[in-house]
């Protein structure tokens, strides 16, 4: 069955450290997207890529930073200066607008990050 | 720049209350409305696509109806399983980006 899947589940990061969160999808999709997700405050865009070897930055980007090396892999990396980055993580993909975006998004079912 | 604002916030129904909740939408030429539904602890779950005003679309106890400024998801009967947070996005023929709205939280109490 095609999908998308992000590891870890839940994953602890300790002060000072990064960490790498997985997505990977078998959908073929060409879009993938990183969202940050907080009680009340809806999906927030962290970064996305259109095509392989290139990606955006969103609204709220300080503080992370991503690859995409592969068509079907879009890691991102909580790194040391994310002053604030417990939160739940979901990675989504889509085809292009016009031609394969007839249900939008498809997204993973995250990895909730807690700092300890 | 594509908004969308979702309203109310948070609602709380007895089992087999029918109630409707609320997308408005301000985009540059609509291309697409979605509906997904989110678990707790899950990542959201596609139900719709709508097109063009007038439009609807229905699945279970589930419909939802689209103008040209707002869409509803109107809950028919609603069992607890239907609780759930419902986030409503847009895509504009000016974006390649979905605009999400904040959700709906829906809980239902047998």
């Amino acid at each position: 069955d095609g999908g998308i899947t992000q590891s870890p589940k839940y994953l602890f990061r300790k002060e000072g450290q990064n960490v790498t969160l997985s997505c990977e999808q078998n959908l073929n999709h060409d879009a993938m997207y990183w969202y940050r997700q907080d009680p009340g405050q809806g999906l927030r865009l962290i970064y996305y890529s259109q095509i392989v070897n290139d990606f955006q930055k969103g609204d709220i980007a300080e503080g992370y930073s991503v690859s995409r090396e592969k068509k079907e892999s879009f890691p991102l990396t909580v790194t040391s200066a994310q002053k604030n980055p417990t939160a739940f993580y979901l990675c989504a993909s889509s085809g292009t607008p016009g031609t394969d975006f007839n249900y939008g998004y498809t997204f993973g079912s995250g990895t909730r990050l807690t700092v300890v | 720049e594509d908004q969308v604002t979702q309203s109310p916030e948070a609602l709380r129904l007895q089992e087999g209350e029918s109630s409707s909740l609320n997308c408005s939408y301000t985009v540059s030429g609509l291309r697409g409305l979605f509906w997904y539904r989110q678990d707790p602890g899950k990542g959201p779950e596609f139900l719709f696509t709508l097109y063009s005003a007038g439009e609807e679309k229905e699945k279970e106890r589930l419909k939802a109806t689209l103008t040209k400024k707002e869409s509803f998801l109107h809950i028919t009967a609603p069992k607890p399983e239907d609780s759930a947070t419902y986030l409503c996005a847009v895509l504009g023929y000016g974006n390649n980006r979905l605009a999400f709205g904040k959700g709906n939280q829906v809980v239902v109490i047998p």
